[in-house]
């Protein structure tokens, strides 16, 4: 079946543009999170949904990330007012059971550069 | 938040040899996970083991959560076995809802 999708695949932006990131979960997934990776780094993780309800936004770096997921599916992160720290691969991965106690399952990822 | 650390950060081998990579975890964790991280960037899932041991074909996974480590065994190493391994889990004691991962493991198999 599909996995998780993610579009687009590259995105270059001027500082101070702002930019949005889609992820597309495996159908019927309840749980949604977002990631953060440098580079040589490993993920790290930015924010989560159950369903339509973002739980846990602990690890968004700061208040110019904004992530939405309105009808449970579908979700959008939003980087406003770009900077050149915010370049790294945006992972989104999706679950079909609650946070702590499902197997989670990583999209291809959105590089986002910003010159 | 959880400390994950993996060993070795860098790993040379030659096709067909065997290999051990370690995960340490400095808090108890759910959800515990291994990838494989392709060049392309994909993060390929290995195994779901929060404990006990499985096995797929050449790979097998063995958590001790009592002692909050997991061991990522390769047998008969091939050149697509290379790449970054990653394990990551989710604190069981109330923090972020998402995984934290290690650092990784750097695997090159020589052919």
């Amino acid at each position: 079946g599909a996995g998780v999708s993610q579009s687009p695949r590259y995105k270059v932006a001027k500082r101070g543009q702002d930019v949005a990131l889609r992820c597309d979960p495996i159908s019927g997934h309840v749980s949604l999170f977002w990631y953060q990776q440098a580079l040589g780094q490993g993920p790290e993780f930015l924010t989560y949904f159950q369903n339509e309800a973002q739980l846990d936004k602990s690890g968004l770096p700061s208040d110019r990330f904004f992530a939405e997921r309105p009808e449970g599916s579908v979700s959008t992160l939003k980087i406003q007012r770009t900077q050149q720290e915010d370049s790294a691969v945006y992972l989104c991965a999706s679950s079909p059971r609650l946070a702590a106690f499902g197997e989670q399952y990583f999209g291809p990822g959105t590089r986002l550069t910003v010159t | 938040g959880i400390q994950v650390e993996q060993s070795p950060p860098d790993l040379i081998l030659q096709e067909g040899a065997n290999s051990t990579l370690r995960c340490n975890f400095s808090d108890s964790v759910n959800n515990l996970q291994w990838f494989h991280q392709n060049p392309w960037g994909q993060l390929i899932n290995l195994f779901y083991i929060p404990s006990g041991t499985k096995q797929n074909g050449r790979l097998s996974a063995t958590t001790v959560a009592t002692e909050r480590y997991s061991l990522l065994y390769i047998s008969s190493s091939q050149t697509t076995d290379s790449g970054v391994y990653f394990c990551a889990g989710i604190d069981s004691g109330g923090g972020a809802d998402g995984l934290t991962f290690g650092k990784g493991t750097h695997l090159i198999i020589q052919p």
